[in-house]
């Protein structure tokens, strides 16, 4: 089946304490992208990736590294975890052919906690 | 800057109303622009996509580059169609936009 796998789907952590949410993709899919969900601000971009080893800033990349190795994997890092980045975390991925990203398929999301 | 807005956080209607859910984009070029719609307890999926320009589950949305809008129309709401949508934009450079998101709640 076609989809987009992130892990963990919950965790709570405490302050500081390095993390990996890993995101996975089989549909030999260009284009990857992080999100974080809160409520009344939306979905807002952490970073994206048009290819291996190319990755960009979204809109609030700060607190976060990601990874680009592979075409069908796309680890979001936070390094020093922080409270304020208690949020619901989607990755999703699609097919780039330039001019834009194309339709993307999200996985179902990571809820984190940190204390 | 580019941004979407989508001014209303909650639209509660009856079963059988219209409904219009407002976006408003600001973008300096060829937008192109998306409705994605998360239902309870699933994953965001797309809903329509302004190329397309087609009806998918009755909705429909065009957009108005002159208002710089691209509002998500439904002629008779109906209850399973209560969920969270979000409008988005897609820059040339990769970058995909969503706006802040619409609780449509339909009611009986």
């Amino acid at each position: 089946e076609a989809q987009v796998t992130q892990n963990p789907r919950y965790l709570i952590t405490v302050t500081g304490k390095k993390l990996t949410v890993t995101c996975s993709q089989n549909m030999n899919h260009e284009y990857m992208s992080w999100y974080r969900q809160d409520p009344g601000l939306g979905l807002r971009q952490i970073y994206y990736s048009m290819n291996v080893e190319v990755t960009d800033k979204g809109d609030v990349p700060e607190g976060y590294k990601v990874s680009r190795k592979e075409k069908r994997n796309f680890p979001l890092i936070l390094e020093s975890p922080s409270p304020n980045q208690t949020s619901l975390y989607f990755c999703a991925s699609t097919p780039f052919r330039g001019g834009g990203a194309n339709v993307l398929t999200f996985g179902a999301g990571s809820r984190l906690t940190v204390l | 800057a580019q941004r979407v807005t989508q001014p209303e956080k909650l639209l509660s209607v009856f079963k059988g109303a219209p409904v219009e859910l407002k976006c408003n984009y600001s973008y300096s070029g060829s937008p192109e622009l998306f409705w994605y719609v998360q239902y309870s307890r699933q994953r965001l999926q797309l809903l329509l996509r302004h190329i397309s320009r087609e009806s998918i589950k009755g909705f429909t949305a065009d957009l108005n580059k002159g208002e710089t809008s691209f509002h998500l129309k439904k002629p008779f709401a109906q209850e399973e169609d209560s969920a969270m949508y979000y409008c988005a934009l897609s820059s040339n450079t990769g970058k995909l936009i969503f706006g802040q998101g619409t609780t449509l709640q339909v009611k009986p």
